[in-house]
């Protein structure tokens, strides 16, 4: 089993639906980050987070340190946010990542 | 300006070639990194250098040497390639150590195809 598990591994909605992708994990760490590969293949940081919540636009992230849990929440979304999501873990000299959970968002 | 370029965008090549991977950025960050991601879209971290200096080194063939002749550059240099070499090389960037308190900030990627 993975450090770090994502679920689902797949998901596909229609345009201005609220999403939600999750992000467990069974490691100490002292940061959990929110990674977006585009289609065409570049890596963006979204967000790092040790506790708490962040926002940024239309994207929402929270972590549970006490559940390793974190969730990553895309609200009204649109076809440009169709992408893999990636969650990835920090800590001890490691960095952990998971699968990855590839969004499309129909019009 | 690019942030984090990589040179070059594909790379073709033989079995048993050597080849390297260049990799810049122009942030003043002091870490960097090499990640490899699969044909199954799984990123794993390779190396990471904090100021020159290595400091993650995770479980990957000798045959991958890293080489950061300052802190703004870091190439990858892969001797004897093999079939499962073939993937998409990412470099990245931050300005702390492990990305702990800094993002990351990635290359385009490297995709090398191995014949």
């Amino acid at each position: 089993k993975n450090e770090v598990e994502q679920s689902p591994q797949n998901l596909t909605a229609q345009e201005g639906e609220f999403i939600t992708i999750n992000c467990s994990y069974s490691v100490g760490i002292s940061a959990l980050h929110w990674l977006q590969q585009h289609p065409g293949g570049g890596i963006v940081s979204l967000f790092m987070l040790s506790s708490g919540k962040k926002k940024h636009g239309r994207l929402i992230a929270t972590i549970n340190i006490q559940e390793k849990h974190s969730s990553l929440h895309i609200t009204a979304s649109h076809p440009r946010d169709s992408a893999v999501y990636i969650c990835a873990v920090s800590g001890a000299q490691k960095l952990v990542f998971g699968q990855g959970t590839r969004l499309t968002i129909n019009p | 300006d690019t942030a984090v370029s990589q040179t070059p965008k594909y790379l073709v090549t033989q079995m048993g070639n050597d080849k390297s991977i260049k990799c810049e950025q122009n942030l003043g960050h002091d870490t960097m990194y090499w990640y490899k991601q699969d044909s199954k879209k799984f990123l794993k971290i390779m190396f990471s250098y904090n100021n020159k200096e290595l400091i993650i080194n995770e479980t990957v063939p000798n045959r991958f040497s890293p080489k950061s002749p300052d802190k703004a550059h870091l190439n990858l240099h892969i001797n004897s390639l093999e079939l499962g070499d073939s993937a998409v090389y990412f470099c990245a960037s931050s300005q702390g150590l492990w990305g702990l308190t800094d993002t990351q900030y990635f290359g385009p990627g490297t995709r090398l195809t191995v014949l």
